[in-house]
């Protein structure tokens, strides 16, 4: 059965320290997809990463950055030098190949809070 | 190019109306999916359709829910006589071709309260 876990609830940081944010997935397809998005509190989804399941090499962009490990179905999502922008809730979301119709089966979400 | 438009944003209705959600994709793309998010919840698949065709409805409540993807038009998700369990935001998402390889993108979602 395909499942998305995030096991933080909520987060609360203060500005400018790093947060990791965990995503532990299930799925029986060899070949599936796996997203981030954020909802910051205006309530839109803003689309950040997509990753196949064979590209296993982490990710970087500006301060996020993306850590996928096969042998532990994780797919983690750090930010580093977080501001108070990033304050929001973070969805981690698997997509399976095999369903052909590409719906996201989604993770309960994490909420970030960042202090100044 | 427009991103994917729901409306309306805000809908309140009373408990035994019927509430209609508009969904338009970006333009070019023929696949959309709606979703469900409850209070304090992660969000849940709902349909998917192409145009004139629903293809995986599994998440769909088996009662007074139902979705349609005209050949012209937006995609309709519909509730007849709504409870106020059936108050959430609904989004809808939509994509150029089967899903797998690519990115959804996602409107700004429809918030439903039933009173």
């Amino acid at each position: 059965a395909q499942k998305v876990t995030q096991a933080q609830t909520e987060i609360s940081v203060v500005e400018k320290e790093d947060v990791t944010l965990d995503c532990v997935y299930e799925t029986r397809d060899t070949t599936y997809y796996l997203f981030w998005y954020k909802q910051p509190p205006s309530g839109e989804l803003v689309f950040l990463i997509r990753r196949n399941s064979f590209d296993e090499q982490n990710e970087i962009s500006g301060r996020y950055s993306w850590n996928f490990q096969k042998s532990t179905s994780s797919f983690n999502f750090t930010i580093t030098a977080s501001q108070v922008v990033d304050s929001a809730v973070y969805f981690c979301a698997l997509s399976e190949a095999r369903s052909n119709t590409g719906k996201l089966i989604f993770g309960q979400g994490t909420t970030l809070q960042v202090k100044p | 190019n427009a991103g994917v438009m729901q409306n309306p944003r805000h809908l309140v209705r009373r408990r035994g109306q019927e509430a209609r959600l508009r969904c338009s994709p970006m333009k070019g793309h023929s696949h959309v999916y709606w979703y469900r998010q409850l209070p304090e919840e992660g969000l849940k698949f709902m349909v998917y359709l192409q145009k004139e065709n629903i293809i995986d409805e599994s998440g769909m409540p088996k009662e007074r829910f139902s979705a349609e993807f005209p050949k012209e038009g937006p995609s309709i998700l519909r509730i007849q006589q709504v409870v106020r369990g059936d108050s959430a935001a609904y989004f809808c998402a939509s994509s150029p071709l089967t899903g797998r390889n690519t990115e959804a993108f996602f409107g700004q979602g429809t918030r439903l309260t039933v009173v």
